[in-house]
């Protein structure tokens, strides 16, 4: 079946550092791809998303490219804030049907 | 303000002891779902609903119930809860035909 993997955390930076957090998928099909955000104490919210093989989402400075090739959907920030601090979900959809989340990796950022 | 409302926000109930927990969305949304979160094993979805009296098990449906009598309303009900159902659950929202989905903040329960 589909499912999604993304590397164990925490995650630990500094201010300034650069960000990336793995993700692959499994996927039958071609499914939209997807990286949540829950700030602590708070419920996701949306953070980027891909539709097809190559596209890449960005929003807040946050990247990620579908790799089709790799079966992969990392996200990447060039310089992360203390205010990034927060545990980031990649998901996977067939837009018809219910999203598939990876467990989650924190990340924390230190000043 | 367009939003998913979830209550309680914060629950400690006792085994066996029925409860609801209430979601309602303002976005007119057809398709509804609720989660639970637990540590190392992400969100699992419990039970979804594609439009009004319409509802399917997700991936973990063991000891709840849903019911959708109305667009707006979801409320994930707890016939006898155990201390396993102890968790936070999340109601979500969607546009029909996106992957989009608008999350509730959270209900923590504790079943002791």
């Amino acid at each position: 079946g589909d499912s999604v993997t993304q590397m164990e955390g925490p995650v630990t930076l500094s201010e300034e550092a650069f960000l990336t957090i793995n993700c692959t998928y499994t996927a039958t099909g071609y499914p939209s791809l997807f990286w949540y955000v829950q700030y602590p104490g708070e419920g996701l919210q949306l953070l980027l998303k891909a539709t097809k093989a190559d596209d890449k989402g960005s929003n807040k400075g946050f990247e990620a490219t579908y790799r089709k090739e790799t079966t992969s959907f990392h996200l990447e920030k060039g310089s992360v804030q203390v205010s990034d601090s927060a545990v980031y979900f990649c998901a996977l959809s067939y837009n018809t049907d219910k999203l598939i989340f990876g467990t989650g990796t924190r990340l924390q950022v230190f000043p | 303000e367009a939003q998913v409302t979830q209550n309680p926000r914060y629950l400690i109930t006792v085994t066996g002891k029925k409860l609801t927990v209430t979601c309602s969305q303002n976005m007119n949304h057809e398709y509804m779902s609720w989660y639970r979160q637990d540590p190392g094993l992400g969100l699992r979805q419990i039970y979804y609903s594609m439009n009004v009296e319409v509802t399917d098990k997700g991936d973990v449906p063991e000891g709840y119930k849903v019911s959708r009598k109305e667009k707006r309303n979801f409320p994930l009900i707890l016939e006898s809860p155990s201390p396993n159902q102890t968790s936070l659950y999340f109601c979500a929202s969607r546009p029909t035909g996106t992957g989009e989905l608008f999350f509730g903040e959270g209900s923590r329960l504790t079943v002791l």
